[in-house]
């Protein structure tokens, strides 16, 4: 069974650096097409993928939020750690990690593709922004 | 960057009913890209739909996906009570490597 669950600060300052940590178990992130991602929703509203990381340490961010993300590994840990720099009350918002695997993909009409959704999800970290 | 749009963002149907959530991209999506899932207050999203129509482990037969190109259907044949929550698209666009979500759908009880 794998599971994740995020953890960090519920409250940071505007301009403060937050970092996250995702703690997951069931599945290694040294596994080849292994990756873990996060993505964050502010209440009421819509989700947003800011990351993921992949066993081969390969990462990828949202262009609009690039600069201010950075995501690393622990996999002797089976952690995942974001940071965000320089934070923002609009930055106010429920933050989940999520594991995702290329090798959970299918076969269809005789072409076969790799999984690029996220499942399962953590019960989300809510981190507010205040002053 | 491909936007989703989802339609209509919110939907007042009684159990029983049959449920035709709408999400459109602002360009062509593969459809082995396009996923669904679903969030009930409170609680993580849960994967409902991958591949535009192929049920994750463990989602009823209810749930249906259907579409390609830019145009994407997620159909609930029969309103369950536990079936009322915000469903999200979303995609993988690979180049550059991005996932995005639409704004959601929320069903709620008529």
């Amino acid at each position: 069974q794998i599971t994740l669950k995020e953890s960090g600060p519920t409250l940071v300052k505007p301009t403060q650096t937050l970092t996250l940590t995702c703690t997951f178990s069931g599945f290694s992130l040294s596994t080849s097409g292994v990756g873990v991602g996060w993505i964050r929703q502010p209440p009421g509203k819509a989700l947003e993928w800011l990351a993921l990381i992949y066993w081969n340490d390969d990462k990828r961010y949202s262009p609009s939020l690039k600069s201010r993300l950075t995501i690393t590994k622990d996999t002797s840990k089976n952690q995942v750690v974001l940071t965000m720099t320089n934070m923002d009350p609009v930055d106010t918002a429920t933050y989940y990690c999520a594991h995702h695997d290329q090798n959970l993909g299918y076969c269809s009409g005789g072409s076969c593709y790799p999984g690029n959704w996220f499942d399962p999800w953590g019960q989300g970290t809510l981190v507010t922004v205040s002053s | 960057e491909i936007v989703l749009t989802q339609s209509p963002g919110t939907l007042s149907l009684s159990p029983g009913e049959r449920a035709t959530l709408s999400c459109r991209a602002s360009q062509s999506v593969s459809s082995s890209y396009l996923a669904w899932y679903q969030q009930k207050p409170g609680q993580a999203p849960r994967l409902l739909i991958y591949g535009a129509s192929s049920r994750a482990t463990g989602i009823p037969d209810r749930f249906s996906g259907s579409g390609s190109g830019t145009d994407f259907t997620l159909t609930i044949s029969r309103l369950e009570p536990e079936d009322f929550a915000v469903y999200y698209c979303q995609q993988y666009g690979s180049s550059p490597p991005t996932w995005t979500f639409g704004q959601g759908t929320k069903v709620e009880i008529k």
